[in-house]
């Protein structure tokens, strides 16, 4: 069975830092990994979906890396805004037209 | 293009009554899965359903919940005989028989409170 750890839980930094945000899921068979955003009382963002055979996706000042062999994936966001303070998701699905495995989170927030 | 639209947005039942939670795919997706989020939880997927069929329901609790997807209409999640545990945010996801990586959006979300 799939599971899917994020790691820290809460996360608290000032502006223009840059941050780290880790996932681990148990079973490298996966077919691809997404990062949401989740505001309070919200739905989800989509924010990068990275495909099990590429490495790396990036989108303005966020870079997603992920390393099937060791179960592991990092969000990693540069020069962080507190327009950045959300939780964030990871998820991992297994097969295509499959469901995703979802972490807890990690509740971010980026002080002024 | 309108996204994944789910109704009601909120919805208050109070102990043992019925709660029907409405989820319109985007346009054009024939795939619909339901996922459940408790509070300060990650989202925990519930069932996964095509236009008339139930694929995997292995997320879904034996009793008192069941979904559909007819071949008009939106998908119904129902939650018979609610109970104060059934409190949660219901999300579903949609996502397209063609295109490469089959992505699934995500609407809205209905909060369900039970009183």
């Amino acid at each position: 069975k799939q599971e899917v750890t994020q790691i820290p839980a809460a996360l608290s930094v000032p502006e223009g830092e840059n941050l780290v945000l880790n996932c681990s899921f148990t079973d490298s068979a996966i077919y691809n990994l997404q990062w949401f955003r989740q505001d309070p009382g919200k739905g989800l963002t989509s924010l990068l979906l990275i495909q099990s055979s590429q490495r790396e996706q990036t989108s303005g000042r966020l870079n997603a890396s992920l390393d099937k062999s060791s179960g592991r994936s990092t969000l990693y966001i540069a020069a962080s805004q507190p327009g950045d303070s959300a939780t964030y998701l990871c998820a991992v699905r297994k097969e295509n037209f499959n469901k995703f495995y979802f972490g807890s989170g990690t509740k971010l927030n980026v002080k002024p | 293009n309108a996204g994944v639209m789910q109704n009601p947005r909120h919805l208050v039942r109070r102990r043992g009554q019925e709660a029907r939670l409405r989820c319109s795919p985007v346009k054009g997706h024939s795939h619909v899965y339901w996922y459940r989020q408790l509070p300060e939880e990650g989202l925990k997927f519930m069932v996964y359903l095509q236009k008339e069929n139930i694929i995997d329901e292995s997320g879904m609790p034996k009793e008192r919940f069941s979904a559909e997807f007819p071949k008009e209409g939106p998908s119904i999640l129902r939650i018979q005989q609610v109970v104060r545990g059934d409190s949660a945010a219901y999300f579903c996801a949609s996502s397209s028989s063609t295109g490469v990586y089959n992505e699934q959006f995500f609407g809205p979300g209905t909060r369900l409170t039970v009183l």
